[in-house]
Formats: structure tokens, C-alpha cells, sequence
């Protein structure tokens, strides 16, 4: 079946303007999340839905990110006034459920980010 | 603050070679561990997920173990391949779902 999928895959800003990226996860997992990859940072966690709720929104690094998720499918990571550090590559996941330890993730493509 | 740390960096070996990549971590109360292999542009893709109860995950010519109590997990590639060339990265799920990510280990098979 269909993989996690993530749009756009390449994207590139000014900084100062504002970034919607979307997820689409595999259809029935009800866990969605959300990571970002930069150099000399390596992988870091973002935010992890459980449906449409997120318990853990500890990895945003700022106010200026903000993630939802609707109809316990679709995501969408909004980065509002983007700045140069905002570079990255942006990964979703996807559980089949939130249970503790049973977790395999299964990652899309990402999201390239350049802000210029 | 639980710390994943993934030995070598990088290695380089000739194909056919059996091969150990090394990850560990500083907290040992974790639900499972996770190997993924990431190829230059590309996302993760996941190859073997051990739960903190098991030993070890056997997966073609894959084999990862864990020993939770030392903070260690192993992973070991046989008879290695060309297209075994790539990053693999181990991650660890301690709680509130999230992942923590080792560095990775760049890994190159000589044909």
C-alpha cells in the first residue's frame, strides 16, 4: 500500500515569509509525527499526534511553529516568519497506534526547507 | 536527558564483508529501539524495531540486538552489498512517543 507522503518536496522561502508543509500518513495510523533534520543537529523530534490532539508539542522550537491535524489523517507543520535557521529537512511519521513501545514508525520523504 | 550515540561515524569496507554497527544510549528505561537506513535525499526507512523485552530481530541478512540493561544495541549486516551503502541511524522511543536519534553511521561497500 501507499507510504507516508509528504508536500512539497522542495521548497524554498524568503525569509520572513511563512511555510505550510503537509503530511499524509498511511491511511488507518492514528499516530502522526513530526521531525526535523539539520546539519550538525541531526534528527529532532517536533510534535506527536495521537488522532487530531497532540500531548506533545515539546520539540517546537518556537511560537512561530504550529502543527494540526485533521480528520485524523492529514497534517499540516506552518512555520509563520521564517528565518534562515528554519533550514532543514522536514520528516513526518507515522504509528499505527500511539501504544507505548509499539510504535514502528514508517517516515515519508521529507520536506526540503531553504530559507534565504 | 537520554543520549543516543552511534559508533563509527563512518565506515568503509569491501563487499562481502560481515559487518557491526554500534549504537548506545544513556538511558536504559526505553520501550523499544529502532534501526532505520537513510539513503542521500531520501527518508528513513525502517528496517528492525526491537521492544525493550526482547534480545534481538532477525531480518534477512539483518540482525540487531539490545541489551537495555547496558545501554547497548548492535547491528549486524552479513555478506555486505553495494547497495548496503548508505546512513543507518538508530533511535530510541523512551516515552511520550517521540524518537531520540543517534548521529548515524555513514556506511560505503566497496565492489
Amino acid at each position: 500500500g501507499a507510504g507516508v507522503s509528504q508536500s512539497p518536496s522542495n521548497k524554498v522561502t524568503e525569509k520572513g515569509k511563512d511555510v505550510e508543509l503537509r503530511c499524509d500518513p498511511i491511511s488507518g495510523h492514528t499516530a502522526l509525527y513530526w521531525y526535523r533534520q539539520s546539519l550538525g543537529q541531526g534528527l529532532e523530534f517536533l510534535i506527536y499526534f495521537q488522532g487530531n490532539s497532540a500531548p506533545d508539542k515539546s520539540g517546537l522550537p518556537s511560537d512561530r511553529f504550529s502543527a494540526e491535524r485533521t480528520g485524523g489523517s492529514v497534517s499540516t507543520l506552518t512555520i509563520q516568519r521564517t528565518q534562515q535557521e528554519d533550514s532543514a529537512v522536514y520528516l513526518c511519521a507515522s504509528s499505527l497506534s500511539g501504544q507505548w513501545g509499539y510504535n514502528e514508525q514508517f517516515f515519508g520523504p521529507g520536506t526540503r526547507l531553504t530559507v534565504l | 536527558k537520554q543520549e543516543v550515540t552511534q559508533i563509527p561515524a563512518a565506515l568503509s569496507v569491501p563487499e562481502g564483508e560481515n559487518l557491526v554497527l554500534n549504537c548506545s544510549f544513556t538511558d536504559s528505561a526505553i520501550y523499544n529501539l529502532q534501526w532505520f537506513r537513510q539513503d542521500p535525499g531520501k527518508g528513513l526507512t525502517s528496517l528492525l524495531l526491537i521492544q525493550s523485552s526482547q534480545r534481538e530481530q532477525t531480518s534477512g541478512r539483518l540482525n540487531a540486538s539490545l541489551d537495555k540493561s547496558s545501554g547497548r544495541s548492535t547491528l549486524y549486516i552479513a555478506a555486505s552489498q553495494p547497495g548496503d551503502s548508505a546512513t543507518y541511524l538508530c533511535a530510541v522511543e523512551q516515552g511520550a512517543q517521540k524518537l531520540v536519534f543517534g548521529q548515524g553511521t555513514r556506511l560505503t561497500i566497496n565492489p
